[in-house]
């Protein structure tokens, strides 16, 4: 399984553009990139997923260079109903999801 | 809401105790996961099912641990002689197997086991 690495905690003003990077040197070929969001006492709620380039969603964006060592999870303007922690996973498919290593994420906290 | 649910939400025993835990996936899905999270940690896999077939355990699920899913349907997790080093939050997760492509778990909220 891949491990990702992640910065321990972030902190944003309200409004601001939020980026949030994730290392994963040793990602397979077959591996997707997903970020969840958990609040406390709730489950991880899925963001985004993607392979390769760029994907974008109504929330976020995912950023993935070419040789996918590495993503970026963008949060346009956020607010403080963003202040979370946030995971990146790596995860191989078909059938890969079945172990995925959450690590300790990365706390957001939107100052207002 | 047709979201994964867990049942109970909180649960409070005493040590040596057992409890089970339900877990109800979203329809569809044929996939059903286990995870345990302590306080400050990630999620950990505990273990995970296709349709009824219990396909992989962690290390972390020891033998006072079982998990069932006889229809493929809900699942449930029951822990025996409870310790105090169970007190964690018991998520559940569900996805859908689609061809080739990636499908994200779905999450509930969790049971908050505490022991006493």
């Amino acid at each position: 399984l891949a491990k990702t690495t992640q910065p321990i905690s972030m902190d944003s003003y309200e409004g601001q553009e939020v980026n949030i990077t994730c290392s994963h040197n040793n990602i397979a070929t077959n591996d997707y990139i997903t970020w969840y969001q958990q609040f406390p006492s709730q489950g991880p709620r899925f963001i985004i997923q993607g392979y390769k380039t760029k994907v974008t969603n109504e929330v976020a964006s995912l950023f993935i260079p070419a040789d996918r060592k590495s993503s970026t999870l963008s949060l346009p303007r956020v607010s403080l109903s963003d202040t979370a922690v946030y995971y990146c996973l790596v995860g191989a498919s078909p059938g890969g999801y079945q172990k995925v290593t959450f690590g300790t994420g990365t706390k957001l906290q939107v100052i207002p | 809401d047709t979201g994964v649910s867990q049942d109970p939400r909180h649960k409070i025993t005493k040590r040596g105790q057992n409890v089970t835990f339900r877990c109800d996936p979203i329809s569809e899905h044929n996939r059903l996961y286990w995870y345990r999270q302590t306080l400050g940690q990630g999620p950990e896999f505990l273990t995970y099912f296709q349709n009824e077939a219990q396909l992989e355990k962690s290390r972390l699920l020891s033998d006072r641990f079982s998990a069932e899913r006889p229809k493929g349907s809900f699942s449930t997790l029951e822990i025996q002689r409870t310790e105090q080093g169970d007190s964690a939050m018991y998520l559940c997760a569900s996805s859908l197997e689609q061809g080739l492509e990636g499908q994200p778990q779905h999450f509930g909220d969790g049971t908050r086991l505490s022991i006493l």
